[in-house]
């Protein structure tokens, strides 16, 4: 079975801190997928690496993919309320075919 | 990108009768997906649908228990059947618009009593 394991699953933190989230798998990925989810709704793609090595950025959110593609880390500056959410990653194992992390669920206190 | 509605938003339902979840996109995609995200958790991909022919299921999952249609490039329905309190889930459709780019609907909230 394939899986996907993210730390840490809770994670509460004050207003301005940093945070990092992991996603490690022992297999590897043509791709990783982060997404955000809030409560009631479905979750919305964040950013899809596919280099080993590679580096995105989105405004305060840098993302990374190992070099080896079995791991990712997506790391948050100077966090805010509105960054409060479900964070799931999820690798493309093949054409049509994602697995899903166990997820991070992070609460930004004001 | 891709705008996906889902019907019904939510449900509850009496155990042993069926659910049919409506999954409408506003472009035409070649494969749809199915997943279920069970309280708390993360998701776990059901089927994918391919229209005009059958869907296909992942592993734990019968085409028995989750009837799947994909009449048109738009539009698919996930059913869950002889309902337990068990099927308690989110059920998402998404569809993928460019290579590993999916988005999701909004959810479909089971409740089984």
């Amino acid at each position: 079975t394939q899986l996907l394991e993210q730390s840490p699953q809770f994670l509460s933190i004050q207003e301005g801190e940093n945070l990092t989230v992991y996603c490690n798998s022992s297999s590897v990925f043509s791709s990783l997928q982060w997404y955000r989810q809030e409560p009631g709704e479905g979750p919305v793609l964040l950013v899809t690496v596919v280099t080993g090595g590679e580096v995105k950025k989105l405004k305060r959110l840098t993302f990374q993919f190992g070099d080896a593609r079995k791991d990712s880390s997506l790391h948050i500056t100077a966090a805010q309320p509105g960054d409060t959410g479900l964070y799931l990653c999820a690798g493309a194992i093949r054409t049509y075919k994602y697995i899903f992390g166990t997820g991070t669920r992070l609460k930004v206190l004001a | 990108s891709a705008v996906i509605s889902q019907k019904p938003s939510r449900d509850i339902c009496q155990r042993g009768t069926s659910l049919t979840i409506q999954c409408q996109v506003d472009s035409q995609v070649t494969m749809m997906f199915w997943y279920r995200q069970q309280p708390g958790q993360s998701l776990t991909l059901i089927a994918t649908a391919n229209q005009g022919s059958e869907a296909t299921y992942e592993s734990g999952f019968v085409i028995d228990k989750f009837p799947i249609s994909r009449p048109n490039l738009t539009f698919s329905t996930l059913t869950v059947s002889n309902l337990s309190p068990e099927d308690s889930s989110i059920y998402l459709c998404s569809v993928e618009k460019a290579a590993d780019t999916q988005y999701f609907g909004p959810g479909t909230r089971l409740t089984v009593l």
